[in-house]
């Protein structure tokens, strides 16, 4: 099985500010990777896709980088709705899994 | 507009079942193959289980295997998620989500069903 592994568990950011998190497979899932977004009581949204490509309504400011074992989500300028839990999940390989997530709160 | 609406879950005791079911709408549902993701309070995304588009391949985590069964009624639009000796752990809200592709990632998912397992 593959793991993911997020870092860091929390990002204390500022608006305006820049946000990079981080996201590990246990092994390459080459470039099948996926970034979601959840806010409370919400279902997860989808913001990237095959490890750098925008899903539908995504904003610019939102990036996907990072191939193989080692991928980053950046989002420039931190908006307010912006503040969230950000999960990547792999889909190279059965079991799908997801990291344990990142939570993004102002500072 | 393209939708996932799942049934009620609910409040079941350890060992029990449960069958839930998503329905789809807005676009073709035999064309898609579809999951199931669980959060358990306050804990991150877990994903349960997966099936094709024609309903010949099915696929689970381990801890539900042998317990829970997936299905699909396409005629009827309708995911299942028949869930049998439920544990508290299996306790979460249950989320169904469309994929693209082949089982690549989820781009359409419901609003999600809170099932309870306690005594």
């Amino acid at each position: 099985e593959i793991v993911m592994t997020q870092s860091p568990d929390t990002l204390s950011v500022s608006p305006g500010e820049r946000a990079t998190l981080s996201c590990r497979a246990s092994q390459s899932v080459t470039s099948n990777l996926a970034w979601y977004q959840q806010k409370p009581g919400q279902a997860p949204r989808l913001l990237i896709y095959d490890a750098s490509t925008r899903a539908t309504g995504c904003p610019a400011r939102f990036s996907g980088s990072g191939s193989g074992a080692e991928f980053t989500l950046t989002i420039n300028s931190l908006q307010s709705e912006d503040f969230a839990v950000y999960y990547c999940q792999q889909y190279d390989k059965w079991p799908l899994r997801f990291g344990q997530g990142t939570k993004v709160e102002i500072k | 507009e393209v939708q996932l609406l799942e049934s009620a879950g609910g409040l079941v005791q350890p060992g029990g079942s449960l069958r839930l079911s998503c329905v789809a709408s807005g676009f073709t549902f035999s064309h898609y193959d579809m999951s199931w993701v669980r959060q358990a309070p306050g804990k991150g995304l877990e994903w349960v289980s997966a099936i094709s588009d024609d309903a010949t391949r099915t696929y689970y985590t381990g801890s539900v295997k042998g317990r829970f069964t997936i299905s699909r009624d396409s005629s009827n639009n309708t995911l299942f998620l028949q869930m049998n000796s439920l544990r508290a752990d299996d306790s979460a809200i249950y989320f169904c989500a469309r994929h693209t592709d082949y089982f690549h990632y989820m781009d359409v998912w419901g609003t999600g069903t809170t099932v309870t397992v306690s005594s």
